[in-house]
């Protein structure tokens, strides 16, 4: 079992949609999570911590359930350039990131 | 966010030869570095964890002695890839986390990406 999970996607929307992507990670112990951004050929980027109790910037939220071992993204009024691969993240220990595969989003006109 | 620069972000070479990627933190001081491999539409893989003026810790699978990581400062950590074989053709990226701006989370280096034919 890989140690964090994710759709590979491509998840193709239309301008203004929403939608989600999920994760399960399988460390209980785990300390921290992420949501990274990465372009194509371009380093990750952070787009965004996650909370257990949810947390919000701009149009995107994220969400954790350390119960079911769960971390979930929501982009609302999708735009053009949120289309890349959205990567989720979990800190094991000491900054030691273990990555998920990635979901691929595309977002169309 | 924290800076991290890596160098140099594209090269080729020969099989058979070496070559040195460098990782330096700008403004902060990195007493942990990772160095990552990313094959083409698969996820950032771990290869080692660097620790300044120790020795690097590697990941299962990977070849310390292919792989050498040098972390002599804090603010500079290399990753040498020795007798490079085409199957080593990659990206390859650094994060640093540590003192001061590096404390919360890690820092991505701009990445590397090697070709070898």
């Amino acid at each position: 079992r890989k140690e964090v999970e994710q759709d590979p996607g491509p998840f193709n929307v239309p301008e203004g949609a929403t939608v989600a992507f999920n994760c399960t990670y399988s460390n209980s112990a785990s300390q921290s999570f992420f949501w990274y951004r990465q372009d194509c050929r371009k380093e990750p980027k952070l787009l965004m911590s996650v909370y257990s109790s949810g947390n919000e910037d701009g149009r995107f939220t994220a969400q954790l359930n350390r119960a079911s071992q769960y971390i979930s993204l929501l982009i609302r009024d999708s735009k053009l350039s949120d289309s890349a691969t959205y990567l989720c993240v979990v800190n094991e220990y000491g900054n030691k990131l273990v990555f998920g595969a990635g979901t691929i989003l595309r977002v169309k006109s | 966010g924290a800076v991290v620069s890596q160098h140099p972000s594209r090269v080729i070479c020969k099989s058979g030869t070496s070559v040195k990627i460098e990782c330096r933190s700008l403004d902060f001081q990195a007493t942990t570095m990772f160095w990552y491999r990313q094959f083409p539409k698969q996820s950032l893989m771990l290869m080692a964890t660097s620790n300044e003026g120790s020795k690097a810790t590697y990941e299962q699978g990977v070849e310390k002695d292919k792989f050498l990581i040098n972390h002599a400062s804090l603010t500079l950590s290399t990753l040498t890839v020795t007798s490079a074989h085409p199957e080593d053709s990659s990206f390859y990226i650094c994060s640093a986390s540590g003192t001061g701006k590096g404390n919360t989370e890690a820092f991505f280096g701009q990445g590397t990406r090697l070709t070898v034919v």
